[in-house]
């Protein structure tokens, strides 16, 4: 099974909400990523997870707050997000971050709308 | 830093034609090169990999060789599809300061196979 699973799949949410989106994998894989990807452009790391502690943060805004609670979900939580944050946000995961090139398993992404 | 350099497109090809997308590389050492493909409204799927030079990648009948002698890691098929129509990303694994491992995309290829 090399399947990473995102729910919801659609989220159209204001700038006042909070809300969550969800990642679950079942590979035994320990490192789980979360990336951003505007159209017609490639992903763009945001977090990095790594047995389950957060190991990379690129200078993400703290409207986006991961949270892994344990080695098979990883969920972004979000709050007060703006109109530009409108994305499809992209779950992965890989056996390991370091050591050796793991390749990484993509989820199909949560498409989010902003309003 | 590391980074990777493929044809932008987009490529427009009639069914049954050849099909190369350029890709380069800039990194220290060698780096574990991919190919990634995303289908219309979905996430990211490994098309395939090659971890060291002169390594071949293959899979679904596209390959991609990785040239050492010039950083190269050029996708082929030779007979592309309606169903190939999709985004192609070149990526390499960057190992930042703290021995993490991050992908580095390619800015992406459309491919468009028309019948």
């Amino acid at each position: 099974d090399t399947e990473v699973t995102q729910t919801p799949k659609h989220l159209v949410m204001g700038m006042t909400n909070k809300k969550s989106l969800k990642c679950e994998q079942h590979m035994g894989h320990r490192a789980m990523y979360w990336y951003k990807q505007k159209a017609k452009k490639p992903p763009e790391l945001m977090f990095v997870y790594s047995y389950e502690k957060l190991s990379i943060n690129e200078s993400v805004p703290s409207r986006f707050s991961p949270e892994c609670p344990n080695s098979s979900l990883l969920n972004l939580h979000l709050h007060a997000l703006q109109p530009e944050d409108s994305a499809l946000y992209l779950c992965a995961s890989s056996f390991r971050t370091s050591g050796s090139s793991y390749e990484q398993y993509f989820g199909p992404g949560t498409r989010l709308t902003v309003t | 830093g590391d980074s990777v350099t493929q044809m932008e497109g987009p490529v427009t090809l009639s069914e049954e034609a050849f099909l190369t997308i350029n890709c380069t590389y800039t990194a220290t050492g060698y780096p574990s090169l991919f190919w990634y493909v995303q289908y219309p409204g979905e996430g990211l799927q490994l098309l395939l990999k090659a971890t060291k030079a002169d390594d071949k990648g293959s899979n679904k009948g596209f390959e991609a060789t990785y040239r050492k002698e010039t950083t190269s890691f050029h996708l082929e098929k030779g007979s592309v599809q309606v169903s190939d129509s999709a985004v192609y990303f070149c990526a390499l694994i960057h190992v930042d300061q703290g021995g993490s491992e991050k992908l580095v995309f390619g800015k992406g290829t459309k491919l468009t196979v028309n019948p």
